[in-house]
């Protein structure tokens, strides 16, 4: 079946603009999480979602940042006028709650470059 | 807090060879689980292999197993027959505190295998 997708794979800001960015996890999958992956870093949880519900976002940097999924599948990373340390490769995963170790399966990550 | 450290930025192995990634954690929760992802240049995290704290063996994966020592908080990941398709970045990660699931991970070690 069809792993995690992410859109755009590359995206390019000038500082201040604002950017969305696309996850659509594995079907069923009731649980996505997103993270931030600086260069030569790994990478840090921003938030998680079990079904449409935003359980943590406590890795959110700042209010810039917003995240959704609506109808508990795609989800939307948000940034609101984007500055240069948002530079960054930005990883979205999904889980089912079947897995008694909660195996999280990744995305190949949207990089982001704000000029 | 929880965190996971990976001291090895580099390491060279010579093809057929084994290579030992070296991996230790620091966390006050009794139950946890640890994971090691390899990221290739594509950039997608792959999952290689789970350990949790209350198993009483050691996790094997095919080529990969995985030297968990409790007592001394690490979580050594072996790389058995190294093949030039194993060069690429392995991160060591924890499953965090609370009921998010949210990994923490190191900062990666960047593996190459020689011919």
């Amino acid at each position: 079946g069809a792993g995690v997708s992410q859109s755009p794979r590359y995206k390019v800001a000038k500082r201040g603009q604002d950017v969305a960015l696309r996850c659509d996890p594995i079907s069923g999958h009731v649980s996505l999480f997103w993270y931030q992956q600086a260069l030569g870093q790994g990478p840090e949880f921003l938030t998680y979602f079990q079904n449409e519900a935003q359980l943590d976002k406590s890795g959110l940097p700042s209010d810039r940042f917003f995240a959704e999924r609506p109808e508990g599948s795609v989800s939307t990373l948000k940034i609101q006028r984007t500055q240069q340390e948002d530079s960054a490769v930005y990883l979205c995963a999904s889980s089912s709650e079947t897995g008694s170790y909660n195996e999280q399966f990744f995305g190949p990550g949207t990089r982001l470059t704000v000029l | 807090a929880q965190k996971i450290t990976q001291t090895q930025p580099g390491m060279f192995v010579q093809e057929k060879e084994a290579v030992t990634l070296d991996c230790t954690y620091d966390t006050s929760d009794p139950s946890y689980g640890l994971f090691w992802y390899k990221q290739p240049s594509s950039g997608e995290m792959i999952f290689l292999i789970y350990q949790g704290s209350y198993d009483q063996q050691n996790a094997t994966e095919g080529r990969y197993s995985l030297n968990f020592q409790k007592a001394r908080k690490s979580a050594n990941l072996v790389i058995s027959a190294s093949q030039l398709g194993d060069s690429a970045m392995y991160f060591c990660a924890m499953r965090g505190k609370g009921s998010s699931y949210k990994l923490i991970f190191g900062s990666g070690t960047r593996l190459l295998v020689r011919p």
